[in-house]
């Protein structure tokens, strides 16, 4: 079992549509991150969070630290969300290194 | 552009050949992640530096791979005698002692 699961792997919505992508891990952390990939590599910070909600235009990123859950929302979803979605664990000690999901793979259709 | 650097942005290199990475971080950033990413999956650990002490290795690194980063700004990756199963995105990040990682666009490695 990895220690950092993402549910869906692949999610694709309408224009406008809410969406939701959940990340579980089993590993104790400082931290959790959302991240974005756009097709060609580069990766975005969206998101550090150790608790409670967080919010930036249309992404909310919440997270449950006694469940070990965490959830990013994505409202009025646009086109230009399409991208893959990566959540990442932090470790507390080990230099902060940060322990992957596999990714959910969204694409938003006009 | 988050800041960080990565060079080449592409390789590809015949199996056996040596190649060489650099990342150049966000110049105050004291950490320096790299990772590596295969096709669909995520992205994993391989090593960090802070400054110019290289602190922790993940088993994925094998003997044929080394990183430096000789004056606590830049880092290298080398990979020698390459194989096919090197084949991947090539990831570094870097980072304030407890801040946000700030990612590099990547370099994509491909061994024929």
């Amino acid at each position: 079992k990895n220690e950092v699961e993402q549910s869906p792997q692949n999610l694709t919505a309408q224009e406008g549509e809410f969406i939701t992508i959940n990340c579980s891990y089993s590993v104790g952390i400082s931290a959790l991150h959302w991240l974005q990939q756009h097709p060609g590599g580069g990766i975005v910070s969206l998101f550090m969070l150790s608790s409670g909600k967080k919010k930036h235009g249309r992404l909310i990123a919440t997270i449950n630290i006694q469940e070990k859950h965490s959830s990013l929302h994505i409202t009025a979803s646009h086109p230009r969300d399409s991208a893959v979605y990566i959540c990442a664990a932090q470790a507390g000690a080990a230099g902060n290194k940060l322990t992957f999901g596999g990714g959910t793979r969204v694409l938003v259709k006009p | 552009d988050t800041g960080v650097s990565q060079n080449p942005r592409h390789k590809i290199t015949k199996r056996g050949q040596n190649v060489t990475f650099r990342c150049d971080p966000i110049s105050e950033h004291n950490r320096l992640y790299w990772y590596r990413q295969t096709l669909g999956q995520g992205p994993e650990f391989l090593t960090y530096f802070q400054n110019e002490a290289q602190l922790e290795k993940s088993r994925l690194l094998s003997d044929r791979f080394s990183a430096e980063r000789p004056k606590g700004s830049f880092s290298t990756l080398e990979i020698q005698r390459t194989e096919q199963g090197d084949s991947a995105m090539y990831l570094c990040a870097s980072s304030l002692v407890e801040g946000t990682q700030y990612f590099g666009p990547g370099t994509r490695l491909t061994v024929l």
